[in-house]
């Protein structure tokens, strides 16, 4: 596609639901970040996607969050029993990937996501 | 310590003078080095890339890196209104990832 497409743009769900979050990479785009970027404040490491390799899981904040990539295509970021502190924007970002300027960003527009 | 630190600012400059933003690392093996450009209510943008000891300048801004002190800095000349938002910095680590610091967040005023 063009640019990276994250669904949905807004989720609204109540405290202890399910929530799923996905995004649609740039075609050709090995790397696939996920950040979660609370208001007012920077860019929080979740996740990274690199190729057929294991994911570096080690932003995580907890076990209630988890992901997956299929391939060099979508992925889904997963939180279990969601909590009134999980609400923020969900930032996907793709990349080439192998370093250099190859590691430049593109983001997607982002979830903002609301546990009442 | 974070592995990348910036000042959040506000930093206030007024339109015609120069900006400059300052960012610090901890991994001395990092690689690759960003600034990122966040209107609010937007997602991030690429406005520079440096991975060489020195400067790279590309229009209005120059980016300026320093590995042995473990610093990168931008600095955007003739300031404009439109320049005002958040400048995130961006480091590719030696674990290949890509860690963004807290933001420095810029006003212009007219």
């Amino acid at each position: 596609g063009a640019g990276v497409s994250q669904s949905p743009s807004n989720k609204v769900t109540e405290k202890g639901k399910d929530v799923e979050l996905r995004c649609d990479p740039i075609s050709g785009h090995t790397a696939l970040y996920w950040y979660r970027q609370r208001l007012g404040q920077g860019l929080e490491f979740l996740i990274y996607f690199q190729g057929n390799s294991a994911p570096d899981k080690s932003g995580l904040p907890s076990d209630r969050f988890s992901a997956e990539r299929t391939g060099e295509s979508v992925s889904t970021l997963t939180i279990q029993r969601t909590q009134q502190e999980d609400s923020a924007v969900y930032l996907c970002a793709s990349s080439l990937g192998g370093g250099g300027d190859n590691e430049k960003l593109f983001f997607g527009s982002g979830t903002q996501l609301s546990v009442l | 310590q974070k592995e990348v630190e910036q000042n959040s600012g506000p930093l206030s400059v007024p339109e015609g003078a120069i900006a400059s933003l300052n960012c610090t690392y901890s991994d001395r093996g990092s690689q690759s080095f960003f600034w990122y450009r966040q209107y609010s209510g937007k997602s991030p943008e690429l406005i520079m890339f440096i991975y060489s000891n020195g400067d790279k300048e590309d229009g209005r801004f120059t980016a300026q890196l320093n590995k042995a002190s473990q610093y990168v800095s931008l600095l955007i000349r003739d300031s404009q209104p439109s320049d005002s938002a958040t400048y995130l910095c961006a480091v590719y680590s030696s674990a290949s990832k890509i860690i963004f610091g807290s933001g420095t967040r810029l006003s212009i005023r007219p």
